[in-house]
């Protein structure tokens, strides 16, 4: 069963706007991160938040994480057309080397 | 540095057909793992190694089959193709120092 659900399933936006996306998951973690996926590609890692931290930044991308709500959203500021792609949330429980995927959320930026 | 490579890129098969998926990486990372994508989901993981002759099973691993004799290379093996492995499937890895996954560019499967 997947581990995070993203919200919401698809987003269009214009560019320079900003984009958020969130995640929920259902267990205790021990990291969750961001991944992004352009159309007919392998996934490529963005930004790692652990569970002690609630909010990380990487150039435009600001992650933040409450371990209270087993949620996290991610935020992309001034978007470009070039940041349309799929983004997943995957998280990685204590002891366990399973990683599990949100279904992902398809983002379009609009030129 | 190729980083993670898989082929073939795409492959059809007629059910009941056994095929290997290839996947090979030149980050020497001890942990190597198979998923599946389906439309409208995120992926699923078969198949996982944590190095050279240690394999376990992940949340979908029926009907694969995985070996690790080497530390580059990590094969997935179909028995016997059935209409439900149509999928594109991606190989990871990862480094021992950090839980960042890298993935291969995918193989589209068909099983007709």
């Amino acid at each position: 069963s997947q581990q995070g659900e993203e919200d919401p399933q698809a987003l269009s936006i214009q560019e320079g706007e900003n984009a958020t996306m969130n995640c929920s998951y259902k267990t205790s973690i021990n990291n969750l991160q961001w991944y992004r996926q352009n159309s007919g590609r392998g996934l490529v890692h963005l930004i790692l938040i652990r569970s002690n931290e609630r909010e990380k930044h990487s150039g435009r991308l600001r992650v933040t994480l409450d371990t209270s709500k087993k949620s996290s959203s991610l935020l992309i500021t001034a978007s470009r057309a070039a940041d349309t792609a799929s983004y997943f949330c995957a998280t990685v429980v204590y002891n366990n080397n399973d990683m599990r995927f949100g279904a992902g959320t398809r983002l379009t930026v609009k030129p | 540095n190729a980083g993670v490579t898989q082929t073939p890129k795409f492959q059809v098969l007629k059910t009941g057909q056994s095929m290997t998926l290839q996947c090979a990486q030149d980050m020497n990372h001890e942990y190597m793992s198979w998923y599946r994508q389906d439309p409208g989901m995120g992926l699923r993981l078969i198949h996982y190694s944590v190095g050279a002759g240690i394999t376990d099973q992940g949340e979908v691993p029926n009907g694969y089959n995985v070996s690790r004799s080497t530390t580059e290379d990590f094969p997935l093996r179909l028995l016997s193709a059935a209409p439900s492995q149509t999928s594109v499937y991606f190989c990871a890895t990862q480094g021992a120092a950090s839980y960042e996954q890298y993935f291969g560019p995918g193989t589209r499967l068909t099983v007709t």
